[in-house]
């Protein structure tokens, strides 16, 4: 049975720096790949990056600059750090297994920045 | 960057209609295109896989086609159930989804 569960802060205060963990269970992340994607409260979704399954990332360019993805294989755990965080950048953020589409989700984690 | 254009944004229909979404990408993006279905308070489910492929699991109303720039998500009988907003998603170069389009029932 596929699973991923996302944990981080739920509050992060603006210029910060996100960090999320992505953990994985019932697949293997060196033949899948995970992207994060995010969901700003009442808007629409956001991909924004991914690490395949030969460890190599791709990032949406709007958010490149701030954005790092990283995993371990031996934990089967993924990890997101973005930096110089704004209000903007309040949401849901989801990992999700992206291969032959994104077809498992993880819950979500609701990030909050403010001071 | 690609950008992924749906209409409409809102989309108001009866059971048992024919419901057609429409997604619209500003380059051709090779049927690299996926539908997902987002119930409020859940996460995205994958319908349909490039362009045309049903996933697993999901009810035979759930079509789509296209090529080029110019893609559908066909609900050939809508139900109750189906009442969620709708994205599209191109792979084809970069990744993005689409604004959505949130259907409801009449």
């Amino acid at each position: 049975q596929v699973q991923l569960k996302e944990s981080g802060p739920g509050l992060v205060q603006p210029s910060q720096t996100l960090s999320l963990t992505c953990t994985v269970s019932g697949l293997s992340l060196t033949s899948n790949s995970v992207s994060w994607i995010r969901q700003p409260p009442g808007k629409g979704l956001e991909w924004m990056g991914v690490i395949w399954s030969n460890g190599g990332t791709d990032y949406n360019s709007a958010i490149k600059s701030r954005l790092s993805i990283s995993r371990d294989t031996s934990k089967s755990q993924v990890f997101l750090k973005m930096n110089s965080l704004q209000t903007e950048d309040t949401a849901m953020y989801f990992c999700a297994r992206d291969t032959m589409g994104i077809t498992y989700w993880g819950q979500g984690v609701m990030v909050t920045v403010s001071s | 960057d690609i950008q992924m254009t749906q209409s409409p944004s809102v989309l108001s229909a009866s059971v048992g209609d024919r419901v057609t979404l429409s997604c619209k990408a500003s380059q051709n993006i090779n049927k690299n295109l996926d539908w997902y279905q987002q119930k409020l308070g859940e996460a995205p489910k994958l319908l349909i896989y490039f362009t045309n492929n049903l996933q697993t699991g999901i009810p035979s109303r759930f079509s789509g086609s296209g090529s080029g720039t110019d893609y559908t998500l066909t609900i050939s009988s809508l139900q109750p159930e189906d009442v969620a907003t709708y994205y599209c998603y191109q792979y084809n170069s970069g990744n993005t989804f689409g604004a959505g389009t949130k259907l409801e029932l009449k």
